[in-house]
């Protein structure tokens, strides 16, 4: 089955810690996007990849770095720097501009 | 800063009525319109998209488009239980970006 994978599903940080989430997609898709969602939010994009070895910063992208070594993969790092990284992480991918985004099924990152 | 706007509700219809969902965006570049559909504690899926003015229709999902009034709506026929749910609308700028809305909550009473 094609889709978006993450993982884990649920992570809990402690402070001064970093995490890395998983997103892996099997679409073919050329671009992918990390969003974060807070209770009751929209979503806010953290960082995108339109290519591979090539990614920007979205809008709230301090205290988070991603990689883009492969086309299907798209980590992303929660850093110690992340003064408030306790959110929902959803990534999405799509095969570019006028094509539809769709997302994986969210990892639920607390800290303790 | 470019914003897409959507009333957080609730919007309590009863079941079988037509449910109405609307947005506002601010960014006239923006050059396509998403509705996804979330549940509690899950991820957004898509339910329909709309490039042009005017009407498309999926089913029991009206996408409306009114460019000139910076308008997307989404109409639901005949809501059932099941379409009780948080609604996203998100625009897309000619950047490929998508700009998310808050979420409108319906709520579908049997």
């Amino acid at each position: 089955d094609g889709g978006i994978t993450q993982s884990p599903k649920y992570l809990f940080r402690k402070e001064g810690q970093n995490v890395t989430l998983s997103c892996e997609q099997n679409l073919n898709h050329d671009a992918m996007y990390w969003y974060r969602q807070d209770p009751g939010q929209g979503l806010r994009l953290i960082y995108y990849s339109q290519i591979v070895n090539d990614f920007q910063k979205g809008d709230i992208a301090e205290g988070y770095s991603v990689s883009r070594e492969k086309k299907e993969s798209f980590p992303l790092t929660v850093t110690s720097a992340q003064k408030n990284p306790t959110a929902f992480y959803l990534c999405a991918s799509d095969r570019g501009t006028y094509n539809e985004q769709f997302f994986g099924p969210g990892t639920r990152l607390t800290v303790l | 800063q470019k914003e897409v706007e959507q009333n957080s509700g609730p919007l309590s219809v009863p079941e079988g009525a037509i449910a109405s969902l609307n947005c506002t965006y601010s960014d006239r570049g923006s050059q396509s319109f998403f509705w996804y559909r979330q549940y509690s504690g899950k991820s957004p899926e898509l339910i329909m998209f709309i490039y042009s003015n005017g009407d498309k229709e999926d089913g029991r999902f009206t996408a409306q488009l009114n460019k000139a009034s910076q308008y997307v709506s989404l109409l639901i026929r005949d809501s059932q239980p099941s379409d009780s749910a948080t609604y996203l609308c998100a625009s897309r700028n000619a950047g490929n970006m998508l700009t998310f809305g808050g979420g409108t909550r319906l709520m579908v009473k049997p």
